[in-house]
């Protein structure tokens, strides 16, 4: 298994448009999560996933931002009109199991830059 | 969610010790600690978690004070490799969602 695959790595849009992100997870892991970085900032939590379920959604997310894990295994994260203040790091993370003991295993992330 | 309290920055020479305290005096009995960097242009890596017990791995050591309100984590020997963000992060539930703060930029001078 190579870990978290995100892509793309890098993605610069125009200001308004529209941007999906894709995150394939380890293999089995049920619990898949995005967070996003600005720059010289910890991340943030975004939004979480139990297998296709959303349980989770951080007031961070607005209408403008939506996530999908359809069958429970891959997600994606789209942004509609994007703005400036999207620009950042997006990161992916999963997990085996619903603990609080549990390690999470990150992608390298997507940069986003709107300009 | 409980709040931790990290120094920004600290240094240290290469192959000599390290200890980055982290305190979360709000800490509650279920509450796990993790810690995890972030090397520069990556994800963040998981390091190393507790309860209450002090632990080791292959990474470093986590030793968690006796009331749980403070802990400390140690890496042996830094290399230039360690120089990262390091994040203590409590987490009180079991959504597992991670509340990261600002953290410690550690530097390793050679």
């Amino acid at each position: 298994d190579t870990g978290v695959s995100q892509n793309p790595r890098h993605k610069i849009t125009k200001r308004g448009q529209n941007v999906t992100f894709r995150c394939d997870p380890i293999s089995e892991h049920n619990r898949l999560y995005w967070y996003r970085q600005t720059l010289g900032q910890g991340p943030e939590f975004l939004t979480y996933f139990q297998n296709e379920a959303q349980l989770e959604k951080s007031r961070l997310l607005s209408d403008r931002f939506s996530a999908e894990r359809p069958k429970g295994s891959f997600s994606t994260l789209e942004i509609q009109r994007t703005e400036q203040g999207d620009s950042a790091m997006y990161l992916c993370a999963s997990s085996p199991r619903a603990e609080r003991n549990t390690e999470a295993f990150f992608g390298q992330g997507t940069r986003l830059t709107v300009v | 969610d409980a709040k931790t309290t990290q120094p920004n920055s600290m240094e240290s020479n290469e192959e000599e010790p390290v200890h980055l305290p982290c305190n979360h005096s709000t800490i509650s009995g279920t509450d796990y600690i993790h810690w995890y960097r972030q090397l520069p242009s990556q994800g963040p890596e998981y390091v190393i978690h507790g309860l209450t017990s002090n632990v080791n791995n292959r990474m470093a050591s986590l030793a968690i004070a006796e009331d749980r309100k403070s802990s400390t984590l140690i890496l042996h020997r830094a290399t230039l490799r360690d120089a990262a963000v390091y994040y203590c992060i409590l987490t009180p539930s079991n959504t597992g969602k991670l509340i990261f703060g600002q953290g410690t930029t550690l530097q390793v001078k050679p």
